[in-house]
């Protein structure tokens, strides 16, 4: 049964610093990965997806990446800012295109000013 | 776009009674999801779909019952509310594997 581990549960970082968010899973027969923020009272928002056969996936300050054979996934923040405080959740997908979604219980980033 | 859009956003049970967390995309996606979130849990998956007229339990879907007549509609059902049930319900959803989107959030409380 795939698990989803997300340590630490909680981080406190100054304003600027660069950051690693990390994600293990136990079954590396993954579809795809994915990034997600979830700011307090709202949903989830997708940050990024990335596929089995990518190593990483880049958006503006946010880089992804992906070690199948490991079964790690980090979440690289570049000088994080306030803004940057939520709970990040990664969520992996097996057994194929079909396979559900098992959530890891999240980092809550706190960046101060 | 609006996305995945659920109603109500907050409400409050008696136990025993039963009410319905609707939600709509209009992403014309396949699959829909209803996921509940506690505290300390994770995400847990009560039920899916695949496309209309089909629908499939997820990790804990006892005390639910879920429909898909359309693409764009999946109500979640409660029938007979009880405290273990209060939670977030978020309904999601996405093509075959591909990127997930959520709505706000339901939130219910059971008294």
């Amino acid at each position: 049964k795939q698990e989803v581990t997300q340590i630490p549960a909680a981080l406190s970082v100054p304003e600027g610093e660069n950051l690693v968010l990390n994600c293990s899973f136990t079954d590396s027969a993954i579809y795809n990965l994915q990034w997600f923020r979830q700011d307090p009272g709202k949903g989830l928002t997708s940050l990024l997806l990335i596929q089995s056969s990518q190593r990483e996936q880049t958006s503006g300050r946010l880089n992804a990446s992906l070690d199948k054979s490991s079964g790690r996934s980090t979440l690289y923040i570049a000088a994080s800012q306030p803004g940057d405080s939520a709970t990040y959740l990664c969520a992996v997908r097996g057994g194929g295109s079909q396979g559900n979604l098992i959530f890891g219980k999240g980092t809550k980033l706190s960046v101060k000013p | 776009n609006a996305g995945v859009t659920q109603t109500p956003k907050f409400r409050i049970l008696k136990i025993g009674q039963s009410m319905t967390l609707q939600c709509t995309q209009d992403m014309n996606h396949n699959y829909m999801y209803w996921y509940r979130q506690d505290p300390g849990m994770g995400l847990k998956l009560i039920y899916y779909s695949v496309g209309a007229g089909i629908t499939d339990k997820g990790e804990v879907p006892n005390g639910y019952n879920v429909s898909r007549s359309t693409t764009e509609d999946f109500p979640l059902r409660l029938e007979l509310a009880a405290p273990s049930q209060t939670s977030v319900y978020f309904c999601a959803s996405n093509w075959l594997g591909g990127e997930l989107f959520f709505g706000e959030g339901s939130r219910l409380t059971v008294l």
